[in-house]
């Protein structure tokens, strides 16, 4: 069965340093996903991605976040400066249309330290 | 906004036991989803549902949108099934609003 892919599992960074996480959607989705779950509260929405641009981003978004889908494949999302609270688990997920369900991706893990 | 309410928070049954988790939700939705979360922290979708009801071996899914409630049901729990049981709910096309999530233990 098709997967969507992250990576990397794990990571840990400095305060205050670029972080990239990646992820591959399954090859005929047409809309892409970030969420993330701090440590024992709910998953929560970040921002959507459909036909090349974002389609809906929550507060949690702000200037420090962005997202790129560069090659058509790959589908990233970047923390300019990282902080304490940005520790969490980051899930990407994508979904073919209306019809069909959302795939997760099984989540990289933020710990900025 | 939508609110996603799910009950109860945590449960733990005996192996055997007939399981029920109960979701509602404040606005009309397009479509309703239970997920499984495993300790690891990856997401399992198990059902998405806009009527009616869903069978997938053991797991049976209903939803009253009507009412705007949703229940999962788990027959002839095992512990293979203790995890985090999460409802959302979604719009078409849209991001999915997630609930807090019920803990399922269940004792061999």
């Amino acid at each position: 069965e098709p997967e969507v892919t992250q990576t990397p599992s794990h990571q840990v960074t400095q305060m205050g340093q670029e972080v990239i996480l990646r992820c591959v959607p399954i090859s005929n989705h047409l809309y892409f996903y970030w969420y993330r779950q701090i440590l024992g509260q709910k998953v929560e929405f970040l921002v959507s991605f459909y036909n090349n641009e974002i389609s809906e981003k929550s507060e949690i978004f702000d200037d420090q976040f962005s997202v790129e889908r560069p090659d058509g494949s790959n589908f990233t999302l970047k923390i300019r400066s990282t902080k304490l609270e940005d520790s969490a688990m980051y899930f990407c997920a994508s979904k073919r249309d209306g019809n069909y369900g959302y795939t997760f991706g099984s989540g990289t893990r933020l710990t900025v330290v | 906004k939508n609110e996603v309410e799910q009950s109860p928070q945590n449960l733990t049954a005996q192996e055997g036991e007939f399981i029920t988790i109960n979701c509602s939700y404040s606005v009309g939705i397009s479509a309703l989803h239970w997920l499984q979360q495993h300790p690891g922290g990856g997401i399992v979708s198990l059902f998405m549902l806009s009527s009616g009801k869903k069978k997938h071996g053991r797991l049976i899914a209903t939803i009253n949108i009507q009412e705007k409630h949703s229940s999962l049901h788990i027959t002839a729990s095992h512990p293979r099934d203790s995890a985090v049981y999460i409802c959302a709910v979604s719009h078409r096309d849209d991001k999915i609003i997630f609930g807090k999530g019920t803990r399922l233990h269940i004792l061999p």
